[in-house]
């Protein structure tokens, strides 16, 4: 079985700063990262994901995030945050490759507020 | 796009009545999920299914049945409801293995269920 430690669950920052959002996780085997976003009055939306390979993963509106196994993290970062980024944030686990369903097990999620 | 739909956004109802919460995705996706998410708890998983008329239950299953006759809809059953599964619930969906995004999980809006 695996485990997801948010260890924030809130973090406020201003506009224009830089954010790191902490996720570590907990597994006896190989695992799949990720995270997910869920902006207000809306579903969760796949952000980045780490399945193999660099491990280093960007998103397409300047998030990235790094496995680190040694660790067992994988923490999300943006060096300049946006108003547009104010969001519940998600990572997620999953056992690799996965058993046909890919059940993910969640963490309990970070509020990133964003103040002008 | 994937697009996974819940059939409705707000639901009230009242304790002891039977709650039927829908969801369809229109990719042909084999799995299917149900959870429900509660501040501070991020998301917990219901049940899942793999495949028309199979299903497995999640992590908190206690008070809940699913059904699923057609592959593109996985429907929530709340055979009484009480004042503790007062929660949003999400469904989402995932491609079968060997496509490129299995191990993606696409979501819906949410329904936002309240019981008196």
């Amino acid at each position: 079985a695996q485990s997801v430690t948010q260890l924030d669950s809130q973090v406020p920052v201003f506009e224009e700063a830089p954010v790191e959002l902490r996720c570590n996780y907990s597994s006896s085997v190989s695992v799949y990262l990720f995270w997910y976003v869920q902006y207000p009055n809306q579903g969760l939306q796949l952000l980045l994901k780490y399945l193999s390979g660099s491990t280093l993963v960007k998103s397409i509106n300047g998030f990235e995030a790094e496995f680190n196994k040694s660790q067992t993290s994988f923490h999300l970062r943006k060096p300049s945050v946006h108003i547009s980024d104010t969001a519940e944030y998600f990572c997620a686990v999953s056992e690799a490759p996965g058993a046909g369903s890919y059940q993910l097990t969640f963490g309990k999620g970070t509020k990133l507020s964003v103040i002008p | 796009d994937v697009k996974v739909t819940q059939s409705s956004r707000y639901l009230v109802k009242r304790t002891g009545e039977k709650v039927f919460l829908e969801c369809v995705q229109d990719m042909d996706h084999e799995n299917m999920f149900w959870y429900r998410q509660d501040p501070g708890l991020g998301l917990r998983l219901i049940y899942f299914s793999y495949d028309v008329k199979m299903k497995e239950k999640g992590d908190i299953p206690e008070g809940y049945s699913v059904s699923r006759e057609k592959k593109e809809r996985f429907s929530l059953i709340l055979e009484s409801a009480s004042t503790n599964q007062t929660s949003m619930y999400l469904c989402a969906s995932s491609p079968p293995p060997g496509a490129s995004d299995t191990d993606t999980q696409y979501f819906g809006p949410g329904t936002r269920l309240t019981v008196l």
